[in-house]
């Protein structure tokens, strides 16, 4: 089967654009979540959906949004990017919101800002 | 707040020597307990967890034993390789927590001389 899978795997932006990441989460998870990892340091959590309902949300700007859609992958939208935002997007997916579930992580995304 | 606090890097050993990576948590509710592995350039990889006091975790060789009295959930290794050079990050869930985020520890960046 396959993994949690993202795209793209790595894209550059200008300052003041916008950028749309993609995550199709394992067959048969209906949770997923988003976390922004920047170099050096542990992930932070951005967002969480569970049946196309957001669940979670994290200390980030209202620049960021999400969403998931019926098939269960999910879209992070990230409007105004700043330098800032240069990080790995990682898009995490597990069965439910059971907080024993395991949460399996994509590849993530590495947005580059300049 | 859920916290984990996990002990600073990196830790240089030679091949074949003994591991351990301090992790000790705070946490509202009950936690699961999750060490996580990212390699070079690549995303996280669930190394092992433990949902309930007292558990073991284990995988490719290594351990950590949920224990709530110590709030500790230390990794071990008997015996390092080479290929085991990687960054490890404690985390856990909270059963309290309605985000149903993970909650990362800092990183600790692990170096094996051959």
């Amino acid at each position: 089967d396959a993994g949690v899978t993202q795209s793209p795997t790595h894209l550059i932006k200008t300052r003041g654009q916008h950028v749309t990441l993609r995550c199709s989460p394992i067959s048969g998870h209906k949770s997923v979540s988003w976390y922004q990892q920047v170099l050096g340091q542990g992930p932070q959590f951005i967002f969480q959906y569970y049946e196309k309902e957001e669940r979670g949300r994290g200390n980030f700007p209202d620049r960021f949004s999400a969403r998931q859609f019926p098939n269960y992958s999910s879209e992070l939208n990230v409007n105004a990017l700043l330098l800032g935002d240069s990080a790995l997007y990682l898009c995490a997916s597990s069965l439910d919101t059971y907080s024993g579930n395991t949460i399996y992580f994509g590849e993530g995304s590495w947005l580059t800002v300049v | 707040g859920d916290s984990v606090t996990q002990m600073e890097g990196p830790v240089t050993l030679s091949e074949e020597a003994f591991l351990t990576i301090n992790c000790t948590y705070t946490a509202t509710g009950y936690p699961s307990l999750f060490w996580y592995v990212q390699y070079p350039g690549e995303g996280l990889q669930l190394l092992l967890k433990a949902t309930k006091a007292d558990d073991k975790g284990s995988n490719k060789g290594f351990e950590a034993t949920y224990r709530k009295e110590t709030t500790s959930f230390h990794l071990e290794k008997g015996s390092v390789q080479v290929s085991d050079s990687a960054v490890y990050f404690c985390a856990l869930t909270d059963s309290m927590d309605s985000n149903y985020q993970l909650i990362w520890g800092a990183g600790t960046k692990l170096i094996i001389k051959p």
